[in-house]
């Protein structure tokens, strides 16, 4: 099984601020996600990758294959962006396998 | 179609009894996964259909737990004498295949009581 550590587990930043969530994973994979949650449960797909950069918005993923690291970057933050922000990868089978999470509160 | 439809939202029901949640994932996409999610933890793999067929199960998913996908379309998760373990958001989320993100429902919330 792949394991998939975050970190860090909770952050707290104010708004403006650039914030930075990190994902290791143990073995080789396919794809790299980095999903969404808000409370009540709905979970978004932010990104897709398995190499480099993307950016959409504010938000940029990326992806260094060799160290098995991911970082998630959401640049001046909003107090809309608290939610949990979930790392998960999949490997050549079906199933995803996730992080636990970590879980943002941007303060005004 | 606006993605991934999950009922019901919630659901509470009596330790032992029986419950049955939906999904009906966007209506192109031929894979289908459910997933378990309890408090403070990243969800959990449950299973796998592509098309009607299930492909994959986890080890989660004891025999009281059964899931269908008839016809390659919507899919049930049926939970049988449920226990208050059971507790949890059910997630179904769908896919085209490994190569394309992945679309979520809103999940089931269930509380055993």
């Amino acid at each position: 099984k792949n394991e998939v550590e975050q970190s860090p587990q909770n952050l707290t930043a104010q708004e403006g601020e650039f914030i930075t969530i990190n994902c290791s994973y143990s073995v080789g994979i396919s794809a790299l996600h980095w999903l969404q949650q808000h409370p009540g449960g709905g979970i978004v797909s932010l990104f897709m990758l398995s190499s480099g950069k993307k950016k959409h918005g504010r938000l940029i993923a990326t992806i260094n294959i060799q160290e098995k690291h991911s970082s998630l970057h959401i640049t001046a933050s909003h107090p809309r962006d608290s939610a949990v922000y979930i790392c998960a990868v999949s490997n050549s089978g079906y199933a995803l396998n996730f992080g636990k999470g970590t879980s943002l509160l941007v303060t005004p | 179609d606006t993605g991934v439809s999950q009922d019901p939202r919630h659901k509470i029901t009596k330790r032992g009894q029986n419950v049955t949640f939906r999904c009906d994932p966007i209506s192109e996409h031929n894979r289908l996964y459910w997933y378990r999610q309890t408090l403070g933890q990243g969800p959990e793999f449950l299973t796998y259909f592509q098309n009607e067929a299930q492909l994959e199960k986890s080890r989660l998913l004891s025999d009281r737990f059964s899931a269908e996908r008839p016809k390659g379309s919507f899919s049930t998760l049926e939970i049988q004498r449920t226990e208050q373990g059971d507790s949890a958001m059910y997630l179904c989320a769908s896919s085209i295949d490994s190569f394309y993100g992945y679309t979520f429902g809103s999940g089931t919330r269930l509380t055993v009581v």
